[in-house]
């Protein structure tokens, strides 16, 4: 099993660029996460998906869309990259969702550059 | 604000040395989640718990609810353990959401 994966591993991007950031899990996981991590802080939820056909808003939405294509994959867009958007991002999906016992497992990570 | 402190930032230490990384938060929690990122950047589940303590391998969590204070524990560290270490709480009232520290940067010196 390949666990979480995440495409692209890097990418560069001018002011005002779109780009969609792919996320996929074959662990039949019912939630997916998007996360960002930037220098001095921790993890911020971007957006989650607590089960196919539903998502919902974390801690910095503003920027950012989601699809939840199926049990899968979990995309996240950029319609109008802002310097302010670079940081490195963390696809995450957990069995279960809403129990609180329930780990998450994480892909290795976006490194997104925006000039 | 939900908030999590982890404590030190930083911390350097001799191969074979017992180590403690604290963190500690601001009210009722559900679950804490100690996790650890690799200087590659990938990161890894560590011990989810929600109360008492957790034991793998050299590695021991342990949580006080009334404090509300986790800490994680590597006994006989070794270099492979230089890493970050992050905690996370999911709090009562935030349903679904994680809230994340800034994490511990450790380095263990041959």
């Amino acid at each position: 099993n390949a666990g979480v994966t995440q495409t692209p591993k890097f990418q560069v991007l001018k002011t005002g660029q779109s780009m969609t950031l792919q996320c996929a899990q074959d662990m039949n996981h019912n939630s997916m996460y998007w996360y960002r991590q930037d220098p001095g802080m921790g993890l911020r939820l971007i957006y989650y998906s607590a089960s196919e056909g539903t998502t919902d808003k974390g801690e910095v939405p503003n920027g950012y869309n989601v699809s939840r294509l199926n049990k899968r994959e979990f995309s996240l867009r950029l319609e109008s990259a802002a310097p302010s958007q670079t940081s490195v991002y963390f696809c995450a999906s957990s069995a279960l969702g809403g129990v609180p016992l329930d780990t998450q497992y994480f892909g290795p990570g976006t490194r997104l550059t925006v000039l | 604000k939900n908030e999590v402190e982890q404590s030190p930032q930083n911390l350097t230490a001799q191969e074979g040395e017992f180590i403690t990384i604290n963190c500690s938060y601001s009210v009722g929690i559900s679950a804490l989640h100690w996790l650890q990122q690799h200087p590659g950047g990938g990161i890894v589940s560590l011990f989810m718990l929600s109360s008492g303590k957790k034991k793998h391998g050299r590695l021991i969590a342990t949580i006080n609810i009334q404090e509300k204070h986790s800490s994680l524990h590597i006994t006989a560290s070794h270099p492979r353990d230089s890493a970050v270490y992050i905690c996370a709480v999911r709090y009562r009232n935030t349903g679904n959401q994680f809230y994340f520290g800034t994490g511990t940067s450790l380095t263990v010196i041959p």
